[in-house]
């Protein structure tokens, strides 16, 4: 069955450093591939997203580009900020009959000052 | 646009009730919904799938009589916790997706925090 598998946490950084959490899938067809950003206490929010292969999704200055040879979404950002800091998830979708998410086990992400 | 919201934001209620928890999509109509469940630090878990005018589709573990999925209109869904107790104590949280896009894009409610004491 279809798997999004993220790289544990949690992870610590200092302002202004360079972010990268890995994802890597498995899926049948094509599916479209998530980012999306929890923070303390709040539903999901959309971080990104890439509906074919090597596309590059980017917002806030994150950016992920979807690699069908690799099957995977890495998501960068050059220079994170303390508002940065979140539980980050890896999704895909299957795009088949109900459209299903299939989350990734999240990365917990601080930043420090 | 696509603004998911729900409704209580956090409730308390004592073992053996039931609770309600609406879910709202206020800009869009959404002919699938989806009830997910969070437990601290860990990931979703999606419950079930939710149709307009049909019944849940819960995946399996979930029992169907214990969480209740009704949804009745393009823009409403909602999920009764019959007879709670303390380990139904969980964060919910509700997702939809616009009717007609094909990406599999889902947005998001900013969840409900259910106690049961």
């Amino acid at each position: 069955g279809n798997s999004v598998t993220q790289m544990e946490g949690p992870v610590t950084l200092s302002e202004e450093a360079f972010l990268t959490i890995n994802c890597t899938y498995t899926a049948t067809g094509y599916p479209s591939l998530f980012w999306y950003v929890q923070y303390p206490g709040e539903g999901l929010q959309l971080l990104l997203k890439a509906t074919k292969a090597d596309d590059k999704g980017s917002n806030k200055g994150f950016e992920a580009t979807y690699r069908k040879e690799t099957t995977s979404f890495h998501l960068e950002k050059g220079s994170v900020q303390v508002s940065d800091s979140a539980v980050y998830f890896c999704a895909l979708s299957d795009l088949s009959g109900a459209q299903k998410l299939v989350f990734g086990q999240g990365t917990r992400l601080t930043i420090n000052p | 646009g696509a603004v998911v919201s729900q409704h209580p934001s956090w409730v308390i209620c004592k073992s053996g009730t039931s609770v309600k928890i609406e879910c709202r999509s206020l800009d869009f109509q959404a002919t699938t919904m989806f009830w997910y469940r969070q437990f601290p630090k860990q990931s979703l878990m999606l419950m079930a799938t939710s149709n307009e005018g049909s019944k849940a589709t819960y995946e399996q573990g979930v029992e169907k009589d214990k969480f209740l999925i009704n949804h009745a209109s393009l823009t409403l869904s909602t999920l009764t916790v019959t007879s709670a107790h303390p380990e139904d104590s969980s964060f919910y949280i509700c997702s939809a997706r616009v009717a007609g896009t094909g990406n599999g894009e889902q947005f998001f409610g900013p969840g409900t925090r259910l106690t049961v004491l």
